[in-house]
This record gives C-alpha cells, sequence and structure tokens, in this order.
C-alpha cells in the first residue's frame, strides 16, 4: 500500500512551457485535492474534486487546469508556466486511511517545481 | 474565507520539556474540523492531531494534545516530553466542506 504518491520529484522549466504533474492513490478515497507551499507559507488549496467526474476551484486555480482521469488518479497541468508557479506542489487524497488511521486528508511526498 | 494565524514563526523547547504552539482562526461556520500537520526537512506532511468542532473535549495523541477554545477560535499545541525528532515545521489548518486553509508554520528546535 504506497498511499498517495506523485511524479516527478523533481522539475526544472522554462517560461511558457507545460507540464503534467501525476497524482494517484490507492486508498480507494473519493475525494482529492492539489496543493502549492511557498516559501514561509503554508499550503494553499489549487483545486480539489470531490468525486470521480467533479472538480472544483480552491484558493489559487489561475494558471492550472486539473483531471480526475478515474478514482486514482488526479493530474495537474500548467499550460504555460511562470516564474511565479515556482514552487512545492502537493497532491492530497482524504478518506479513512490504512487500519486504524483516522479520516482525514493524506499527502503525497511532494513535487518541487522550478520555473526560470 | 476562512483565515487561520500562527503568531509564532520560530519556538525552542530543551528536550523532555514541554512546549505549547499557538494558532487562532476565523469563520462563521459551527460544523468544521482542526488539524495540526508536522513537516519534516523531508517535506512529508504528517497528522499530528485533529479535533472536531462540535466535540468538546480535547483531542490527544500520546504526547501531544490541543487546547481547543471555540468561543475564543483558538486551536494550541502542547507537546509534552519533547524529543529530538519533534523537530519539524508544525502547520495548523482548518477545514470545512473541501476548503482546507493552513496557517504559515511554526518552525520548532528541540535542544539536546
Amino acid at each position: 500500500n504506497a498511499g498517495v504518491t506523485q511524479t516527478p520529484k523533481f522539475q526544472v522549466l522554462k517560461t511558457g512551457q507545460s507540464m503534467t504533474l501525476q497524482c494517484a492513490q490507492d486508498m480507494n478515497h473519493n475525494s482529492m485535492y492539489w496543493y502549492r507551499q511557498d516559501p514561509g507559507m503554508g499550503l494553499r488549496l489549487i483545486y480539489y474534486s470531490a468525486s470521480e467526474g467533479t472538480t472544483d476551484k480552491g484558493e489559487v486555480p489561475n494558471g492550472y487546469n486539473v483531471s480526475r482521469l478515474n478514482k486514482r488518479e488526479f493530474s495537474l497541468r500548467l499550460e504555460s508556466a511562470a516564474p511565479s508557479q515556482t514552487s512545492v506542489y502537493f497532491c492530497a487524497s482524504k478518506g479513512q486511511g490504512f487500519v486504524g488511521r483516522p479520516y482525514t486528508q493524506y499527502f503525497g511526498p511532494g513535487t518541487r517545481l522550478t520555473v526560470l | 474565507a476562512q483565515t487561520v494565524t500562527q503568531s509564532q514563526p520560530e519556538m525552542s523547547v530543551q528536550e523532555a520539556e514541554t512546549v505549547t504552539l499557538s494558532c487562532t482562526y476565523d469563520t462563521s461556520e459551527s460544523d468544521y474540523y482542526l488539524f495540526w500537520y508536522k513537516q519534516p526537512p523531508s517535506r512529508q506532511m504528517i497528522l499530528v492531531i485533529r479535533q472536531e468542532a462540535y466535540k468538546q473535549q480535547n483531542a490527544t495523541e500520546n504526547r501531544f494534545s490541543v487546547n481547543f477554545q471555540k468561543a475564543a477560535k483558538s486551536f494550541s499545541l502542547k507537546i509534552s516530553d519533547s524529543q529530538l525528532g519533534d523537530a519539524a515545521m508544525y502547520f495548523c489548518a482548518y477545514e470545512d466542506n473541501n476548503d482546507m486553509r493552513f496557517g504559515a508554520g511554526t518552525r520548532l528546535t528541540v535542544k539536546p
């Protein structure tokens, strides 16, 4: 049981390039989330998906798109990367964790993205 | 929009001592959840403790406990018998209706 996995772990882009961050969870959770974490700040919600087939904007959605491919996978796409999108990106899913774990959001290990 | 404030950017504690991290939040909702997450240098977000707003009893998890004051909108974390492995960034978070908001964090240093 891997929990929440993210790929890639690191990425460097040039301004204007596009890329997709991948996220998958194996806990059979309905809800999934994308956050960004900037230096000196807590995580901020970009988009979330309450269930397969639905997505909603969070606090900072501009410049991003998401796709809930199926129950397991939730991807985040940057169509035209900008230096302001340099950040650490976290994916999370919400539900009951593995046996004995509480009902809460479980986070992936993060992707460090640098846009030059 | 809901906001979460952590007024202590950095805190320090001696090993085996007790430390309290502060958190306040702003909301007009009556039903919500509060969390403390730990983020070590590995960047992994680790749930420390969770509190449902409708529960008056303060949550505890081994050496970690909270002081939840709903009327004051305050949610502090007490770490007892601090250990070197407790050194990390600690984030307070508020959640309602799939919207989770985080504070800016408190960096905890544990001195041997």
